[in-house]
């Protein structure tokens, strides 16, 4: 069974940095893409950043680029995203996203989310 | 980037009634769209992908078309536990940009 768990949500003021963390099970890891999407309080879902099965090919949207850093170690199947330079309009709902095989594939298993409160 | 617009972002409907969603992509992007599913404080649930493709359990009753720009959700006999609020994405290029929603209440 597929699990992707989330951690690492908290409240930060802007400015600041948090790391978050999603561990890996019931899959090679190291063969899929895996992505972060967000969801502010009230809102749309919006696509984050992705990142290649082997780390080297990684993704972002305009509104985190230069900020956030998406990472993964294949060898604890976990899957990062710092951000730093938090402002209030990062405040969120995290989620951790597998993608299904191949270069056009939909998200098929997604996190339970962690929550990000970017506040002063 | 991309852009998609989902159309309508509310719909109100009973159950049993057909239902439609549209989704339009400002440049083409061929058939690489996504639909999911979203029920209040739960993570998004994969419907279709490849415009058309039904992912494995859901019911035959979602289905998708399109390809290009245009591309439709359908649900052929709306149940309660459909009302929830549905997202396309475009899998063409990134970012994969989502549509803003469209909310499925009952009438």
């Amino acid at each position: 069974e597929v699990q992707l768990l989330e951690s690492g949500g908290g409240l930060v003021q802007p400015g600041g940095s948090l790391r978050l963390s999603c561990a890996a099970s019931g899959f090679t890891f190291n063969y899929y893409a895996m992505s972060w999407v967000r969801q502010a309080p009230g809102k749309g879902l919006e696509w984050v950043s992705a990142i290649g099965g082997g780390g080297t090919d990684t993704y972002y949207a305009d509104s985190v680029k230069g900020r956030f850093t998406i990472s993964r170690d294949n060898s604890k199947k976990t899957l990062h995203l710092q951000m730093d330079s938090l402002r209030v309009e990062d405040t969120a709902v995290y989620y951790c996203a597998k993608d299904s095989r191949g270069y056009n594939s939909p998200v098929d298993y997604w996190g339970q989310g962690t929550p990000v409160s970017v506040s002063s | 980037d991309i852009q998609l617009t989902q159309s309508p972002s509310f719909l109100s409907a009973s159950v049993g009634d057909r239902v439609t969603i549209t989704c339009r992509a400002s440049q083409g992007i061929n058939n690489y769209l996504a639909w999911y599913q979203q029920k209040p404080g739960k993570a998004p649930e994969l419907l279709i992908y490849a415009a058309s493709t039904l992912q494995s359990g859901v019911p035959s009753r979602f289905s998708g078309s399109g390809s290009g720009t245009e591309f439709t959700l359908t649900i052929s006999s709306l149940q309660p536990e459909d009302f929830a609020t549905y997202y396309c994405q475009q899998l063409n290029s990134y970012p994969r940009t989502f549509g803003q929603g469209t909310k499925v209440e009952i009438k």
